[in-house]
């Protein structure tokens, strides 16, 4: 099936800092989604990308869509304590029967 | 109340057991999948099925089967063939349409097996 990059896989930050995951695609994408997974529970749907150059911002995230529609980026400013959680990228493939495959994930801890 | 609904939360199997896990969905979706969730990793797709009565493999469906009868629910069966089945097991049904994908997860059932 398709497949989706994520990097980092673990991140720490201290309470006020900046944070940022990234997805990378070998091929490219007809849209991307975003999810946050809290500590115990499931994935939460962010947000979606679908045209080319996209950049789409809630409060202090900022999502970003590649220009070849083959990488998109999550941005997080000034982290606070409740924005601890795994963040994933998906993507569906294209054609009749769709795929949607999720990235690794990147878990993020905000340190007080 | 509109959503996904997944049981039983904690299941316990002994080895050489089947066991099924149910997934019922009220939202009208025609789409619905499931993955499998080990501690710090991603998710990867067991099966997904796109309308009743049809289903497709996903990366790591060797081990598990699935049947979609209804448009509502959507049961994985976990077999003994699953060499290792303990992990976290989330279904999700998703919304495709008017240019907008967006999945709707269950809670999920943690499965052991002792």
């Amino acid at each position: 099936g398709q497949q989706v990059m994520q990097i980092p896989q673990y991140q720490h930050v201290q309470e006020g800092e900046d944070f940022t995951t990234y997805c990378n695609s070998s091929t490219t994408l007809s849209n991307i989604q975003w999810y946050k997974q809290r500590p115990g529970g499931h994935p939460v749907f962010l947000i979606q990308l679908v045209k080319s150059g996209e950049v789409k911002k809630q409060k202090r995230l900022t999502f970003q869509f590649g220009e070849a529609k083959k990488n998109s980026s999550l941005h997080i400013t000034a982290t606070q304590t409740t924005d601890v959680g795994t963040y994933f990228c998906a993507a569906t493939s294209s054609g009749s029967a769709r795929q949607l495959t999720f990235g690794s994930g990147t878990q993020l801890t905000v340190l007080p | 109340d509109g959503g996904i609904t997944q049981s039983p939360k904690y299941l316990f199997r002994k080895e050489g057991q089947n066991v099924t896990l149910s997934c019922e969905q009220n939202l009208n979706h025609d789409a619905m999948y499931w993955y499998r969730q080990d501690p710090g990793q991603g998710l990867r797709l067991i099966y997904y099925s796109q309308i009743v009565n049809d289903f497709q493999k996903g990366d790591i469906a060797e081990g598990y089967s699935v049947s979609r009868e209804k448009k509502e629910s959507f049961p994985l069966t976990v077999t003994s063939a699953q060499k290792n089945p303990t992990a976290f097991y989330l279904c999700a049904s998703i919304e495709m349409g008017r240019g907008r994908t967006e999945a709707f997860f269950g809670q999920g059932t943690r499965l052991t097996v002792v």
